[in-house]
């Protein structure tokens, strides 16, 4: 079957290697900015997130960083592993009490042994 | 604890036929979505649901319709299928918090719709 991974956006890094992946957004009014991944065949993960009062958090082997002046977000992973293969995508919450997810396009991220 | 099951997980539908996607969830969670996802794109939210009894439209509701009865279960109908709704769909829920939005989510493993 056809993979939700064609035709995204790839980043293919070295097993071990540290891998940034960018993500830019739109809505300035969005309260937290959220990573979230998706193996093949399961449906997306929470990963890690910041509040838009902040300009960097970290998580295990993840770091999220947030720019607001040019609207963009990254997450990097150290020391990538095979099991981090995945598409990674952010997303945004917006203001108000509906707790609505709003996603980006995805990055398809494929670990090379 | 099962988290969020979705139903069925593959179906073919011909066009014009009509069908109800569920999703259960046992978490005792406030909010539910239904997203579609189609290759090489995002997740679009299709409509969404902040408690029972309650329902809005999200990013692309047209073609779609929802019901949220029971605090667990959401179940989005197409009542007339089209070949432009094969996608994968997901359900998610979450739940209040008292100190500003939740951002994480938790997804069903999916749905895979083609409609022929």
């Amino acid at each position: 079957g056809e993979s939700v991974g064609l035709h995204l956006p790839t980043l293919s890094v070295q097993e071990g290697d540290n891998s940034i992946i960018n993500c830019a957004y739109s809505n300035s009014a969005s309260d937290y900015f959220i990573w979230y991944k998706q193996e093949s065949g399961k449906g997306p993960q929470f990963i890690i997130d910041i509040r838009s009062n902040m300009d960097k958090r970290q998580g295990q082997r993840v770091t999220v960083l947030l720019n607001k002046t040019v609207k963009h977000l990254s997450l990097q992973i150290a020391a990538t592993q095979p099991g981090d293969s995945a598409v990674y995508f952010c997303a945004e919450v917006e203001s108000g009490a509906t707790n609505k997810l709003i996603f980006g396009t995805g990055t398809l991220l494929a670990v090379q042994p | 604890n099962a988290g969020v099951t979705q139903t069925p997980k593959f179906r073919v539908l011909k066009t014009g036929q009509s069908m109800t996607l569920l999703c259960a969830q046992d978490m005792n969670h406030e909010y539910m979505y239904w997203y579609r996802q189609d290759p090489g794109m995002g997740l679009r939210l299709i409509h969404y649901s902040v408690g029972e009894g309650t329902t809005a439209k999200g990013e692309v509701p047209d073609g779609y319709n929802v019901s949220r009865l029971k605090k667990q279960n959401f179940l989005l109908g197409l009542e007339s299928a089209a070949p432009s709704q094969t996608s994968v769909y997901f359900c998610a829920s979450s739940y209040v918090t008292g100190q500003g939005p939740n951002t994480e989510a938790f997804f069903g493993q999916g749905t895979r719709l083609t409609v022929v």
